[in-house]
């Protein structure tokens, strides 16, 4: 059984720091990852997909591979107050989507 | 624009009754999936479809029951015999079952279930 696990939070960051999420999987096999964004009573939103060791950048967010250690994160620059929302990690497993619980993350003025 | 709906957005459900819940997709995915999310709480996948005619059940499909006689839609019905049917349930689909990337899935708008 797959698994994916991240952090509860919230994770407090003021307006304009790093704010760094991360994600652990289990699956040495796993090859791809995706990062959602939810905001509170609404649906899941892609934001970024990553498949290979080493960074990927789009926009403000970079979503960093490390297989070896087996763990996914996601860094949003310049963080917002609008960034405020649960972001959930997830993996492809057999037919499916594994996904993490979410971590939430609270950006202060 | 191609996308996923799920109406109605919020629905009542008195004791005792079975409710359904639907979704469509006209972006041509061949899979999709029912989860359901408690306030705070992750995700929990309740039945899932690769092909029309066949679905699976998830982690907690008791009291719970799907169809799927037509590729673009899979409607949710959420029967008496789930005694705590307050959530938040969302529809997804994908191009191909595993979420391959780079698709993912597209997730509906949700709705809202309340018991009265």
């Amino acid at each position: 059984q797959k698994e994916v696990e991240q952090n509860s939070g919230p994770l407090s960051v003021p307006e304009g720091a790093i704010a760094s999420l991360n994600c652990t999987y289990s699956d040495r096999g796993s090859q791809s990852f995706f990062w959602y964004r939810q905001y509170s009573g609404k649906s899941p939103e892609l934001i970024m997909f990553i498949y290979s060791n080493g960074d990927k950048e789009d926009g403000r967010f970079t979503a960093q591979l490390n297989k070896a250690s087996q763990y996914v994160s996601l860094l949003i620059r310049d963080s917002q107050p609008s960034d405020s929302a649960t972001y959930l990690c997830a993996a492809p497993g057999f037919q499916k989507l594994v996904f993490g619980t979410g971590t939430r993350l609270l950006v202060s003025p | 624009d191609g996308g996923i709906t799920q109406s109605p957005k919020y629905l009542f459900r008195k004791e005792g009754q079975n409710v359904t819940l639907s979704c469509e997709q006209n972006l041509n995915h061949d899979a999709m999936y029912w989860y359901r999310q408690d306030p705070g709480q992750g995700l929990r996948l309740i039945y899932y479809s690769q092909i029309v005619n066949d679905f699976q059940k998830g982690d907690i499909a008791e009291g719970y029951s799907v169809s799927r006689e037509k590729k673009e839609s899979f409607p949710l019905t959420v029967t008496s015999a789930q005694k705590n049917p307050t959530a938040f349930y969302l529809c997804a689909s994908s191009l191909r079952g595993q979420g391959i990337f780079p698709y993912g899935y597209t997730f509906g708008s949700g709705t809202r279930l309340t018991v009265v």
